[in-house]
């Protein structure tokens, strides 16, 4: 299993503010994609976004955009604008060219009024 | 378009017991998977299989066997639950980014 890391347990943001949320990774797989899903509290797993590690731009996707840093393994979502439905739990994802996924344990981003 | 769907929603067991959870998908995808979510974790990856007729172990497989019935399904059991296995499991499939189905909430008493 990849070693991914969210360190960021909670954050909070005011609305239309911009928030990061920071993931890094271990995989010795030169080709990977690097995954963002969000968890609402109702439960359901939505994609937000997707990075390959050989996409020269950083993706971006509506509010939603990856700062990737290949050599440091480092894909950090930056949500701009921030709205308060996007108070969630958001989810790094890694996954190998065996299309494994596995996930960071999240960090929950509470979106204030 | 139903995507990924998976039975039961809601499951409680007695320790010991066996139970099957199961997932299809509609969407031609060759790769699906199981995840157990236990509160305030992320998603650990129990089984995995690439295509029809393979799986594989991923993180926390102790406890469970699946089975790739064919291309669509995939199906998880648990032979003997025990309470550690409480928690919410997820069914996903992946051409490119996974779908997920909308999860079983499983209690163990």
């Amino acid at each position: 299993a990849q070693k991914i890391t969210q360190t960021q347990p909670g954050m909070f943001v005011q609305e239309k503010e911009a928030v990061t949320l920071d993931c890094t990774y271990d995989t010795s797989d030169p080709s990977y994609g690097l995954f963002w899903y969000k968890q609402p509290s109702s439960g359901e797993m939505i994609f937000l976004i997707y990075q390959g590690s050989y996409d020269q731009q950083n993706a971006t996707e509506g509010r939603y955009s990856l700062n990737f840093q290949k050599a440091r393994k480092s894909a950090n979502l930056v949500i701009s604008a921030s709205q308060l439905g996007d108070s969630a739990m958001y989810f790094c994802a890694p996954s190998t060219t065996g299309n494994q996924f596995y996930f960071g344990t999240g960090t929950s981003l509470t979106v204030i009024p | 378009n139903a995507g990924v769907t998976q039975t039961p929603k809601f499951q409680v067991l007695k320790t010991g017991q066996s139970m099957t959870l199961q997932c299809a998908q509609d969407m031609n995808h060759n790769s699906m998977y199981w995840y157990r979510q236990d509160p305030g974790m992320g998603l650990r990856l129990i089984y995995y299989s690439a295509s029809e007729g393979t799986t594989d172990k991923g993180e926390v497989p102790n406890g469970y066997n699946v089975s790739r019935l064919n291309k669509r399904e995939f199906s998880l059991r648990l032979e003997s639950a025990a309470p550690s296995q409480t928690s919410v499991y997820f069914c996903a499939s992946s051409g490119h980014e996974a779908f997920f189905g909308q999860g079983t909430r499983l209690t163990v008493v």
